[in-house]
């Protein structure tokens, strides 16, 4: 069974980086797959980061292109996110997931972590 | 940039009652479109992708149809397991979310 984990500071002070890791387990993501992050700011809709296959370049939320990377670690089998220089706005519940083959809709979630940006 | 307005933004229903959730698009998405259900606290959960193929799993109460710009989650004979906020997502152009719409018990 596909499972999901993020991980990662819980508060980050604006300005700075954040940086969170998703543990993937169940399945290899080198083996296919579109693999990515959506965000959620407390109280409001969803929002698309960015989508990953392993050995192509990412696609990213032109909003937040300047400032967002994803990244897959086949060592350890999981997917990284970067986002610099935060802002309050960047404060979120932050979800990793995997796309349902080529339709771009997410099919498996991780539980999702809050990420705080406060001084 | 296309933008996605769910209506209504919340509703009250009781169990039993037949549900109708309306998701527009800005511009033509073809049939580009998703529904998700979000539990207070959970991550969403896929219900019906490409306007109208049902997630597997997924009871057979929910239904989905439209095309374009106009689209519909109808629920029936809702249960109390239903009451969750639903979210419509388009995937013609990048990816947008609607705003939700919030089902809640009369």
């Amino acid at each position: 069974q596909l499972q999901l984990q993020e991980s990662g500071p819980g508060l980050v002070k604006p300005s700075e980086t954040l940086s969170l890791t998703c543990s993937v387990s169940g399945y290899s993501i080198s083996s296919g797959y579109y693999w990515g992050w959506i965000r959620q700011p407390p109280g409001k809709r969803l929002e698309w980061i960015g989508r990953i296959y392993y050995g192509r370049s990412a696609h990213y939320n032109p909003s937040l292109k300047s400032r967002v990377s994803i990244s897959i670690d086949t060592s350890t089998n999981a997917l990284s996110l970067t986002l610099s220089s935060v802002t309050a706005a960047d404060t979120a519940v932050y979800y990793c997931v995997r796309l349902k083959g080529v339709i771009v809709a997410y099919e498996y979630w991780g539980q999702g972590t809050l990420v705080t940006v406060s001084s | 940039d296309i933008q996605m307005t769910q209506s209504p933004s919340s509703l009250s229903a009781s169990v039993g009652d037949r549900v109708t959730i309306t998701c527009q698009a800005s511009q033509d998405i073809y049939n580009y479109l998703n529904w998700y259900q979000q539990k207070p606290g959970k991550a969403p959960k896929l219900l019906i992708y490409d306007a109208s193929t049902v997630e597997a799993g997924v009871p057979s109460r929910f239904r989905g149809s439209g095309s374009g710009t106009d689209f519909t989650l109808t629920i029936s004979n809702l249960q109390p397991e239903d009451f969750a906020t639903y979210y419509c997502q388009q995937y013609d152009n990048l990816v947008s979310f609607g705003g939700g719409t919030r089902v809640e018990i009369k």
